[in-house]
């Protein structure tokens, strides 16, 4: 079945280092790929998003390409800070339908120290 | 704020106890669905609804029972649950189908089984 899996954390970094969390995925045909960030406290919310292959989704300063090939959607930051401390999830849903589930990693921790 | 509201926030609860979580959407979505969100896990799909009508129950057992009387509305009925049970429950909604679209999430309710 389709399944995503994501690098295991924590990942700790220093203030305005670049982060990589890596994320492939399983899936027949061509997913839609999410990257979701919760912060301590709170529900998932949508960081980025990639439909197509080649697709970049940007926001925040954080960019992941759809890359079919290696069937992966790694996400990057240039240059982290505190307040980027949180749970990345990635994500895939596998069709366009209204009430498909995202199927989910397992999350990544991200700590950013100043 | 992502338009998804879920109450209570924290429910403390024994394990013969009867109690409901509810979940409210105001972004006019057909679609909802309830996750569950262990620590160490990677979040589990319990139940979809779109348009009112269940399409899909994760295997999930009995002792949980979900209720959508129209679209902006999703409970979950809790009932003789056990301590393996505690986790985040977590709401969401997603607009109709045609669109690349994702899941927007509520806050969750931290649920604690004694």
């Amino acid at each position: 079945g389709d399944s995503v899996t994501q690098m295991e954390g924590p990942v700790t970094l220093s203030e305005e280092a670049f982060l990589t969390i890596n994320c492939t995925y399983t899936a027949t045909g061509y997913p839609s790929l999410f990257w979701y960030v919760q912060y301590p406290g709170e529900g998932l919310q949508l960081l980025l998003k990639a439909t197509k292959a080649d697709d970049k989704g940007s926001n925040k300063g954080f960019e992941a390409t759809y890359r079919k090939e290696t069937t992966s959607f790694h996400l990057e930051k240039g240059s982290v800070q505190v307040s980027d401390s949180a749970v990345y999830f990635c994500a895939i849903k596998r069709d366009n339908q209204a009430g498909t589930a995202l199927i989910f990693g397992k999350g990544t921790t991200l700590s950013v120290s100043s | 704020e992502t338009g998804v509201t879920q109450t209570p926030r924290h429910l403390v609860m024994g394990m013969t106890n009867k109690k409901s979580l509810k979940c409210e959407q105001h972004l006019g979505h057909n679609a909802m669905y309830w996750y569950k969100q262990s620590a160490k896990k990677p979040l589990e799909l319990m139940f979809v609804y779109n348009f009112k009508e269940q399409t899909e129950n994760n295997s999930v057992p009995s002792r949980f029972s979900p209720e959508c009387p129209n679209s902006s509305h999703l409970f979950l009925h809790l009932h003789t649950l056990q301590p393996e049970d505690s986790a985040l429950y977590l709401c969401a909604s997603s607009p109709g189908s045609g669109s690349y679209n994702e899941q927007f999430f509520g806050p969750g309710t931290r649920l604690t089984v004694l």
